[in-house]
C-alpha cells in the first residue's frame, strides 16, 4: 500500500519570502500522480499543483513549484513571494496510474501560516 | 448549481442515530468517493464508487453504508453513529482515469453527542 508523510505538521513563513513543504511518499509503482491540494479555513479543498511521474521537469503554477525527486521518492512544494492568502493547510496526495481505482492517498496536512 | 454540492454543511447527532450524507455532482463524473478528515489524520478514504451501482470500500469503511443509483449521487449513510464518527465529511468526484482533478465538495461537519 502507498503511504504519504508530512513529517512537518506547522510551518510559518513571512509575507514576500519563500517556503518549501516536504513531503515524502512510499510505493513500489513506476508510473502515478502526485498533487498538492490546499485548504483554507473555508475547508474547501483547492488542486495547488499536479505532477505526472513519468515526467522529469517539475511543475509550476505561477508563485507555486515542486522539486520532485523520484529515486528519494521526495516531492516538496516551494510558494515564492508568499502573501497572506497562502495561510492554510496544505496536503499532499498520491494517485495511483494503474488500474481502476483512482483513489487519494493524503498525507497528514501541514499548516502554513504567514507573517504580515 | 454546477459543480459538486453535500448536505447538511452542519449536522448534530445522537450515539445510535442513523444519518445520511448527501453528496450530488452536476459533471457525470464516473469516479465519487467519500473521505473523513480529521486532525492528524489528514483525508481517509471511506467509499468509493467508479459508476452508478458499483461501489468499493476504502480505508475506514465500518460503520457506514454507501449507494450510487444514479451517476450524479452518492449518498452516505452512518446505520448507528457512534462519538467516533464525528468529523469533517468531504464528497469528490474525477472523470475516468488518474491524471484527471478530483474536484472536492464544500464538505459537512458532523457532530455525533
Amino acid at each position: 500500500a502507498q503511504t504519504v508523510t508530512q513529517s512537518q505538521p506547522e510551518m510559518s513563513v513571512q509575507e514576500a519570502e519563500t517556503v518549501t513543504l516536504s513531503c515524502t511518499y512510499d510505493t513500489s509503482e513506476s508510473d502515478y500522480y502526485l498533487f498538492w491540494y490546499k485548504q483554507p479555513p473555508s475547508r474547501q479543498m483547492i488542486l495547488v499543483i499536479r505532477q505526472e511521474a513519468y515526467k522529469q521537469q517539475n511543475a509550476t503554477e505561477n508563485r507555486f513549484s515542486v522539486n520532485f525527486q523520484k529515486a528519494a521518492k521526495s516531492f516538496s512544494l516551494k510558494i515564492s513571494d508568499s502573501q497572506l492568502g497562502d495561510a492554510a493547510m496544505y496536503f499532499c496526495a498520491y494517485r495511483s496510474a494503474s488500474g481502476a481505482n483512482s483513489k487519494l492517498t493524503f498525507g497528514k496536512g501541514i499548516t502554513l501560516s504567514v507573517r504580515p | 448549481d454546477a459543480g459538486i454540492t453535500q448536505s447538511p454543511r452542519y449536522k448534530i447527532t445522537e450515539t445510535g442515530r442513523q444519518v445520511t450524507l448527501m453528496c450530488h455532482q452536476t459533471w457525470s463524473h464516473s469516479y465519487m468517493f467519500w473521505y473523513r478528515q480529521d486532525l492528524g489524520h489528514g483525508l481517509r478514504l471511506i467509499y468509493y464508487s467508479a459508476a452508478a451501482d458499483i461501489t468499493d470500500k476504502g480505508e475506514v469503511p465500518d460503520g457506514y453504508v454507501v449507494s450510487r443509483s444514479k451517476t450524479e449521487n452518492f449518498p452516505l449513510t452512518l446505520e448507528s453513529a457512534t462519538r467516533s464518527q464525528t468529523s469533517v465529511y468531504f464528497c469528490a468526484s474525477s472523470e475516468w482515469g488518474a491524471a484527471y482533478e478530483q474536484y472536492f465538495g464544500p464538505g459537512t461537519r458532523l457532530t455525533v453527542t
